[in-house]
């Protein structure tokens, strides 16, 4: 099983969609996990972090879920804007983990007028 | 803040030359790394260091070395260029990415062709 691994893509929606990406994990230790944002191939930015069940900011809401060791990021009312690839990535935990911050494949989101 | 600065941003190797890609961070982050990213894919962890003098090898490391002499540095060589080695690099800094309240910051990237 890949450490992280994310939905395909890519997702073409009309604006005002409700979308929603998981993120699967190997590492049933981690205790932070982030979703990051990259805008045609720039570097990526921090969309949202989340450290217990979930976290929510405006439209955008990620959740986790601990037993089946997913993440979810559901975008409500999508703007053209929010078209970007979306990234996953799940810190290994404690410093004896070491420093492999791996990233998934990253899920491609389109949003179509 | 200059925060992640790399430099080149754009470079055209001929195959079987030589480069470093230069990386620097003013916000006194320990742990550095190294992705490159190909069209259409994700990134992919070269290398990485957990504090000055300590480097390890990540997903993709061959062809590649990397020094950490200091906490703001961490230089990536390319020995022998090859085509495949045609992609955008992005280094990138943190805190110990277990702990949480972590962000990685990065680069604007290198965008490396290989002819």
């Amino acid at each position: 099983r890949k450490e992280v691994e994310q939905d395909p893509g890519p997702f073409n929606v009309p604006e005002g969609a409700t979308v929603a990406f998981n993120c699967t994990y190997s590492n049933s230790a981690s205790q932070s996990f982030f979703w990051y944002r990259q805008d045609c191939r720039k570097e990526p930015k921090l969309l949202m972090s989340v450290y217990s069940s979930g976290n929510e900011d405006g439209r955008f809401t990620a959740q986790l879920n601990r037993a089946s060791q997913y993440i979810s990021l559901l975008i409500r009312d999508s703007k053209l804007s929010d078209s970007a690839t979306y990234l996953c990535v799940v810190p290994p935990r404690g410093y004896n983990q070491g420093g492999k911050l791996i990233f998934g494949q990253g899920t491609e989101l389109s949003v179509k007028p | 803040n200059a925060g992640v600065t790399q430099t080149p941003k754009f470079r055209i190797l001929k195959i079987g030359q030589s480069m470093t890609l230069q990386c620097t961070q003013d916000m006194n982050h320990n742990y550095m790394y190294w992705y490159r990213q190909d069209p259409g894919m994700g990134l992919k962890l070269i290398y990485y260091s957990v504090g000055a003098g300590i480097t390890d090898k990540g997903e993709v490391p061959n062809g590649y070395n990397v020094s950490r002499s200091t906490t703001e540095d961490f230089p990536l060589r390319l020995e022998l260029a090859a085509p495949s080695q045609t992609s955008v690099y992005f280094c990138a800094s943190s805190y110990s990415p277990g702990r949480m309240n972590t962000e990685a910051f990065f680069g604007q990237g290198t965008r490396l062709t290989v002819v």
